[in-house]
């Protein structure tokens, strides 16, 4: 089993739809949970990152932890078709300045105007 | 944000010589910076850890004779691709983990460097 499983996609949506991205993990350890977009040819950014469970909001971003089913979600609203990237799930662990992140393979989204 | 630079933004070259490809971390300092590889629609694959002022660490199956890592200061490392074949040819990013900000263990990526080796 892969330390995170991410549905590579491709993922089509209306223009002005909510977008529902999801991660599942395998590690209980994972304390830091990231969401990156990554535009064709161009590096990761990061979009949201958190430690704990529950939602985080970020204007039409919603990133969504559970940490008991080990399982991240990112939520988009109102989607755009500058949103077309891929989204990358990401995490780690704590305390280590070593400590290595783990990526999901990314979901490649495409908003249809 | 914390922003990361890579230089070249593309390299083309001939089979069998070297490439540096350079990582700044513009405006903080970074005490690890990470370097990645992307086949095209494939996810990040970390190839070395790279420390200032140490060695670097490399994943297993990455080649340290080949893919020579520097990083001399808090601010910059660099990628050499040693006697480049084209199966070398690939996206190579860069990363740097931030020591300020809420979250230390941020990671801020550069933009990427392409390589095609002829």
């Amino acid at each position: 089993q892969k330390e995170v499983e991410q549905d590579p996609g491709p993922l089509s949506v209306p223009e002005g739809a909510i977008v529902s991205l999801n991660c599942t993990y395998s590690n209980s350890a994972f304390q830091y949970f990231m969401w990156y977009r990554q535009y064709s040819r161009k590096g990761p950014e990061l979009l949201m990152y958190t430690y704990s469970s529950g939602n985080k909001e970020d204007g039409r971003f919603t990133a969504q932890v559970d940490k008991s089913s080990k399982y991240i979600s990112l939520f988009i609203r109102d989607s755009q078709p500058s949103d077309s990237a891929t989204y990358l799930c990401a995490m780690s662990l704590l305390g280590n300045r070593d400590d290595k992140i783990i990526f999901g393979k990314g979901t490649r989204l495409h908003i249809l105007p | 944000g914390a922003v990361v630079s890579q230089h070249p933004s593309r390299v083309i070259c001939k089979s069998g010589t070297s490439v540096k490809i350079e990582c700044r971390s513009l405006d903080f300092q970074a005490t690890t910076m990470f370097w990645y590889r992307q086949f095209p629609k494939q996810s990040l694959m970390l190839m070395a850890t790279s420390n200032e002022g140490s060695k670097a660490t490399y994943e297993q199956g990455v080649e340290k004779d080949k893919f020579l890592i520097n990083h001399a200061s808090l601010t910059l490392s660099t990628l050499t691709v040693t006697s480049a074949h084209p199966e070398d040819s690939s996206f190579y990013i860069c990363s740097a983990r931030s020591q300020r900000g809420p979250y230390q263990e941020t990671q801020y990526f550069g933009p990427g460097t392409r390589l095609l080796v002829l």
